[in-house]
Order: structure tokens, then sequence, then C-alpha cells
């Protein structure tokens, strides 16, 4: 049973481009959360989804981000326009259907932006 | 003031040491995780706990609920043990089981 996938694991870009994140839960699992580290800083919730929905963006930024988590496939983070303040670590974490269970962690994507 | 707090922020000790990190958190919660970050930035769930005790190899974590407080030991420390370990809090609201995290105790063992 594969663990809990990201990628890419580096990402560079430039002001202004867009970046997409992705993460593969393990298998069996329906719950996706996302959470970010920016450098010297800990870690921060960012926003928690199920298959085809968001139950919690409220610590995802109002503007340029956005998270989906469709039918098939991984669920992506998407920054739009990035700027250098968002350069960090961004890992998604799953959990079963049933809740109350242990998160289990990603590698991580560390975003550099110059 | 954070709603998860950790002490030491920094522990160096020598290999074979007895380690306690502290962790004291100001909310209501439905569990508490201890996690540990390697320097390569890898995140590795070690313990969830809700009451009582756990113990795996040589970690131990323990919490009380009435005074919202829990720790992590380490027993017979070895390098390899040298990592960011991290608590975190999570509060079920209808699944959500989102974590709120401690700003991280870096370990250093010398051998």
């Amino acid at each position: 049973n594969a663990g809990v996938m990201q990628n890419p694991r580096h990402l560079v870009r430039r002001r202004g481009q867009e970046a997409r994140l992705r993460c593969s839960p393990m298998k069996g699992h329906s719950h996706v959360y996302w959470y970010r580290q920016l450098p010297e800083e800990g870690l921060k919730f960012m926003v928690y989804l199920q298959k085809e929905n968001i139950i919690d963006e409220s610590g995802m930024p109002k503007e340029r981000f956005s998270a989906e988590f469709p039918k098939e496939g991984p669920s992506i983070l998407r920054i739009q326009q990035v700027v250098r303040g968002d350069s960090a670590a961004y890992f998604c974490a799953s959990s079963p259907q049933q809740g109350g269970e242990t998160q289990y962690f990603g590698p991580g994507t560390r975003l550099l932006v110059l | 003031k954070n709603e998860v707090e950790q002490s030491p922020q920094n522990l160096t000790a020598q290999e074979g040491e007895f380690i306690t990190i502290n962790c004291s958190y100001s909310v209501g919660i439905s569990a508490l995780h201890w996690l540990q970050q390697h320097p390569g930035g890898g995140i590795v769930s070690l313990f969830m706990l809700s009451s009582g005790k756990k113990k795996h190899g040589r970690l131990i974590a323990t919490i009380n609920i009435q005074e919202k407080h829990s720790s992590l030991h380490i027993t017979a420390s070895h390098p390899r043990d040298s990592a960011v370990y991290i608590c975190a809090v999570s509060r079920a609201n209808f699944g959500n089981e989102k974590l709120t995290f401690g700003t991280g105790t870096r370990l250093t063992i010398i051998p």
C-alpha cells in the first residue's frame, strides 16, 4: 500500500507564474488536508477536502489560492500569480473515511519563487 | 498566545540520555498528535492519543486531559533520533480533524 504521494517534490517558479501541487492520498483514504510550512515557521492548516467537496478552507488565503479533490485523480493545490512569500513547503495528509484516525503525511512539495 | 505550546524549543543531549519534550494546549481537543520531521523535511506521525499513555519502541507519549498537557519521552536516545518533534492537536468537528501545530522542538543527540 503506497503512502501519500506528492509531486513535484521541488518546484521553482518566477513571480507571476502559476504553481500546481498534486497530492495522491493513500488507497482507501477520502480525506485530504493541505498544510503549509513557511521558512523557519511552524506548520499551518490551509484546507480540508473530501472527494469533490471543499469542507474547510479557513486557512487558505482568499486570493490566488484554490484547491480541489476531484472524483478521479489527485487533489490539486493551485497558486496563481505566485509571489516570493509563497515560497514554502506544502504538505498534504490523508486519513480514512471514518475519521478519528491518524493523518499520514506526504513528503511535501518545496516551492521556491524567484 | 499560541493554542499549542512546546518546550523546549531546542534540546541537545548526549547519546543514551532520557529525553522529555513537553506540550501544553489551551483548547478542547479530540486528540493530540506527536509528529517527527526529519532533517530532509519528511513528516512521520508517531502517536495519536486522547488519553493515558502509548509506547512504541523507545518512544513513550503521555497525556493529561485535565491539565491539558502531554509529554513525549525517548529512552536510550540515539543520534538517529535527531529531528524536530512537533505536537499537534485536533478538534473533531463533523469529521474535520484539521491539525493545529506547536512550533516544534529541535532535538540533537550527540554521539
